[in-house]
């Protein structure tokens, strides 16, 4: 079966510093990968997914992901943050074959932006 | 287009009571997904519908929980006697279905159960 790391539980930046949120996953094969935000009282929205291909993913909101087989990794990147990103995030991966639609996700991170 | 829409945004019942949830996926998603998102547990998969193929039932975590959807678009999940460990947000989601050979599931705004 299929798992999410995600090691980090808050992160703390300054408004227009880099941000960096870990995800590291557990797949026997080449996995789908998303990244989800959710804000206070709000849903799911989704900010980026890897199915195959280029491994560096572009999303909404200037998020980027950079999947990396050989980590089992899918990093959350953006190259300055702004204060309405404050929201928790949540990195999931989608099996193929018979586990098909069923989203494994991590623990998530909650991201405090500072003024 | 309209988004996955749930109903109610809250619910507060009573233990042993029974509860419904709906969820209105977007028009045209042959998929629909519950999950349940808890303090201690996170997001946890509970079921999954794919057109007429049987609904993978393999995250409901007990009996007192099911689901159904009524002619491929509405869904309704049950959970009978209700207990407080059930207090969670149920969240919906829809896609077009792994037929669509990239599928991303889009998620409601979710229903906050409390159980007293």
């Amino acid at each position: 079966a299929q798992s999410v790391t995600q090691p980090d539980i808050h992160i703390t930046v300054s408004e227009g510093a880099s941000l960096e949120l870990r995800c590291n996953y557990s797949y026997g094969a080449t996995p789908y990968l998303f990244w989800y935000v959710q804000s206070p009282g709000q849903g799911l929205q989704l900010l980026l997914k890897y199915f195959s291909g280029d491994t560096l993913v572009q999303g909404i909101k200037g998020f980027e992901a950079e999947f990396k087989r050989s980590q089992s990794s899918f990093n959350l990147r953006k190259p300055s943050v702004h204060w309405s990103d404050a929201a928790e995030y949540f990195c999931a991966v989608g099996a193929r074959g018979t586990s098909y639609g069923k989203l494994t996700f991590g623990q998530g991170t909650i991201l405090t932006v500072h003024p | 287009g309209a988004g996955v829409s749930q109903s109610p945004s809250n619910k507060v019942t009573e233990k042993g009571k029974d509860v419904e949830l709906r969820c209105d996926p977007i028009s045209g998603h042959t998929a629909l997904y519950w999950y349940r998102q808890s303090l201690g547990q996170g997001l946890e998969f509970l079921i999954y519908f794919q057109g007429n193929s049987a609904p993978d039932k393999s995250g409901l975590p007990s009996d007192r929980f099911s689901a159904e959807r009524t002619g491929g678009s509405v869904s309704t999940l049950t959970i009978q006697r209700t207990q407080q460990e059930d207090s969670a947000v149920y969240l919906c989601a829809s896609s077009l279905g792994w037929t669509s050979g990239r599928d991303t599931q889009y998620f409601g705004p979710g229903t906050r159960l409390t159980v007293l």
